[in-house]
């Protein structure tokens, strides 16, 4: 079984700041097959990134994945408001595709 | 443009089963793992399982031998049944769909579970 764990598990930052997520898997996650989901309050996550880099449909291109084996990146490069939210990564290679226990991005 | 709603019953005692649907609008089975994700109160997603529309099934190791995911496609329909739900077992509940070698592109609206006595 594949784990996953994110770091920092807090970020407070400024908008206009640029934010960097970790995600760090205990096997190297084959054909990086990792996603990145943003959850606001109250509402199912939203997926981000998938196969690590590619960035799902309608997500602005400030958001970028990046990493291979066992290390992976969320960038977001110019922070939002609406971009203050929890963030969790998710590795599909395989079963069980497990989730990272989520990095919660605050206004500082 | 695929929509899934999901509904079942919301508060369960202790020793119960919890049953879920999903319901599947504007799109086929075909090609896609059909999920269970859930989320407890304040805390992060967990993988339940997922059933392929060829009809293999994958769960999570700590859940699956109280756990029951199915396919009705003749209703557009998946389910999930899991029993002997304890308080461990309250959270929200999703139902999803992902793309081969992809992330979940669509999720229900969620469904909260509680258990209590």
């Amino acid at each position: 079984e594949i784990v996953l764990t994110q770091s920092p598990g807090t970020l407070s930052l400024s908008p206009g700041e640029r934010a960097t997520l970790s995600c760090r898997a205990s096997q190297s996650v084959a054909g990086s097959h990792l996603a990145w989901y943003q959850q606001r309050s109250g509402q199912p996550p939203r997926l981000l990134i998938y196969d690590a880099s590619s960035r799902a449909t309608g997500i602005p291109a400030r958001f970028t994945g990046s990493g291979s084996g066992t290390d992976f990146t969320l960038t977001i490069s110019r922070l939002e408001p609406e971009d203050f939210a929890l963030y969790y990564c998710q590795q599909y290679s395989r079963s069980p595709s497990n989730f990272g226990q989520g990095t919660k991005l605050q206004i500082k | 443009q695929v929509q899934l709603q999901q509904w079942g019953a919301g508060l369960l005692k202790p020793s119960e089963t919890l049953s879920l649907t999903c319901a599947v609008y504007g799109g086929s089975f075909s090609g896609y793992y059909w999920s269970w994700i859930r989320q407890p109160p304040g805390k992060g997603l967990e993988w339940i399982g997922e059933i392929y529309h060829s009809g293999s099934i994958d769960y999570t190791p700590s859940l699956k031998s109280r756990l029951t995911i199915s396919l009705d496609t003749s209703n557009n329909h998946f389910n999930l049944t899991l029993r002997s739900v304890t308080a461990a077992d309250t959270a929200v509940y999703y139902c999803a769909r992902r793309p081969f070698a992809f992330g979940v592109d669509v999720w229900g609206q969620g469904t909260t579970v509680t258990v209590s006595s």
